[in-house]
């Protein structure tokens, strides 16, 4: 069955240190986003990406944070200078086509970013 | 601000009994509800999504819709220890673009033999 891949499983970063972190969205899928669940929290939107631009960030999405999809497969997520604060598992997702009604969003293993 | 609010449990069942999930949602206007099951430690999986108002059945999983009362549930029949991990209920609101879901704080649900 298809699946949406992240890696690294687990990065340890020091605080104003950059991390990319790199998502495989499933092969046919068309749209892609960053969601992250701070420990004990929601699972909140960060960005979606379609057609090689961003369609929508959210307020936790600042200048810090970038998207990429530098090769047909993969999907990167970069966070400038890291703060204490963006300690989180941080979710890639996947969709196809989005019909009138929805469609399916898939998401990945996961990264759980920890910030010392 | 749009808010999704769950039970934030824990809801025990015994097991083959009927697990009942409650989802409340505050934009009126939103379009589709999406049930995610998500396991200690791991990514949410998606269990189904329903957008049109009335029942939807997927195996021993059915969601409900009520916009009128801004309300969207999930049962679980036949409950098995399996089942047992945090529920969470996603919306996408009328103004957001598709794959912006507004999550819920998600409802425990344990299974007990």
């Amino acid at each position: 069955e298809p699946e949406v891949t992240q890696t690294p499983s687990h990065q340890v970063t020091q605080m104003g240190q950059e991390v990319i972190l790199r998502c495989v969205p499933i092969s046919n899928h068309l749209y892609f986003y960053w969601y992250r669940q701070i420990l004990g929290q929601k699972v909140e939107f960060l960005v979606s990406f379609y057609n090689n631009e961003i369609s929508e960030k959210s307020e936790i999405f600042d200048d810090q944070f970038s998207v990429e999809r530098p090769d047909g497969s993969n999907f990167t997520l970069k966070i400038r200078s890291t703060k204490l604060e963006d300690s989180a598992m941080y979710f890639c997702a996947s969709s196809s086509i989005w019909t009138a009604d929805g469609t399916e969003a898939f998401f990945g293993q996961g990264t759980r970013l920890t910030v010392v | 601000q749009k808010e999704v609010e769950q039970n934030s449990g824990p809801l025990s069942v015994p097991e083959g009994a009927i697990a009942s999930l409650n989802c409340t949602y505050s934009d009126r206007g939103s379009q589709s509800f999406f049930w995610y099951r998500q396991y200690s430690g791991k990514s949410p999986e998606l269990i189904m999504f329903i957008y049109s108002n009335g029942d939807k059945e997927d195996g021993r999983f059915t969601a409900q819709l009520n916009k009128a009362s801004q309300y969207v549930s999930l049962l679980i029949r036949d409950s098995q220890p399996s089942d047992s991990a945090t529920y969470l209920c996603a919306v996408k609101g009328r103004d957001d673009s598709w794959g912006k879901f507004q999550f819920g704080a998600g409802t425990q649900v344990v299974v007990t033999p």
